[in-house]
């Protein structure tokens, strides 16, 4: 069965530091993936979409990357403020535009 | 704001009680989603909604009803609910079911007692 994995513990850092997240995937061929931001007690929000035939999208200070041949998309946040700390969702989508969305990884900058 | 309510923001109810969540959309979409969120765990996609006919139904069970009179509006019927149906439930939309940003409501955290 398709499966999606991001890593389960938070992660802590340090104020402007990079801090980047891996999502990985099995038994899945995404024609796209996208990265969602979602803060306690409210909706995910979109952030960031990559295809299948980029291999890197940057927005501001936030930047993805997509490597089919390991089933694998690095979101990494450069120059991180503590405004960044919530959860971060990864989310393919197959061809027909069905998301498929990961637990989330935590993110706390501390000051 | 993303375009998308959700009402209401907290429910409380007995495994014995009928309610309904509700959704609107101001953003002109076709599609409307409801997911599941619990604890730790990823979103559960529940039932899809494109031009107000379901065109998906992931296994969920009966006791969830969910309704769509138009493209703005979708709800979701309550009935007969069990403690582990307590969750966070997300409303979301988009252009149309093939389109790729999904745009999510602020949910509704329902507890079942």
């Amino acid at each position: 069965s398709q499966k999606i994995e991001q890593n389960s513990e938070a992660l802590n850092i340090q104020e402007g530091k990079t801090a980047t997240l891996t999502c990985n995937y099995t038994n899945y061929s995404p024609a796209y993936l996208q990265w969602y931001r979602q803060d306690p007690g409210r909706g995910p929000v979109f952030l960031l979409l990559i295809r299948e035939n980029e291999k890197e999208k940057r927005k501001e200070r936030l930047k993805v990357t997509f490597d089919t041949t390991l089933k694998q998309s690095l979101f990494h946040i450069t120059a991180s403020q503590p405004a960044d700390s919530a959860t971060y969702l990864c989310a393919p989508a197959d061809s027909w535009g069905k998301l498929q969305f990961g637990a989330g990884t935590q993110v706390v900058v501390t000051p | 704001e993303t375009g998308v309510t959700q009402t209401p923001r907290h429910l409380v109810m007995g495994m014995t009680n009928k309610k309904s969540l509700k959704c609107e959309q101001h953003l002109g979409h076709n599609a409307m989603y409801w997911y599941k969120q619990s604890a730790k765990k990823p979103l559960e996609l529940m039932f899809v909604y494109n031009f107000k006919e379901q065109t998906e139904n992931n296994s969920v069970p009966s006791r969830f009803s969910p309704e769509c009179p138009n493209s703005s509006h979708l709800f979701l019927h309550l009935h007969t609910l069990q403690p582990e149906d307590s969750a966070l439930y997300l409303c979301a939309s988009s252009q149309d079911s093939s389109m790729e940003t999904q745009y999510f409501g602020p949910g509704t955290r329902l507890l079942v007692l």
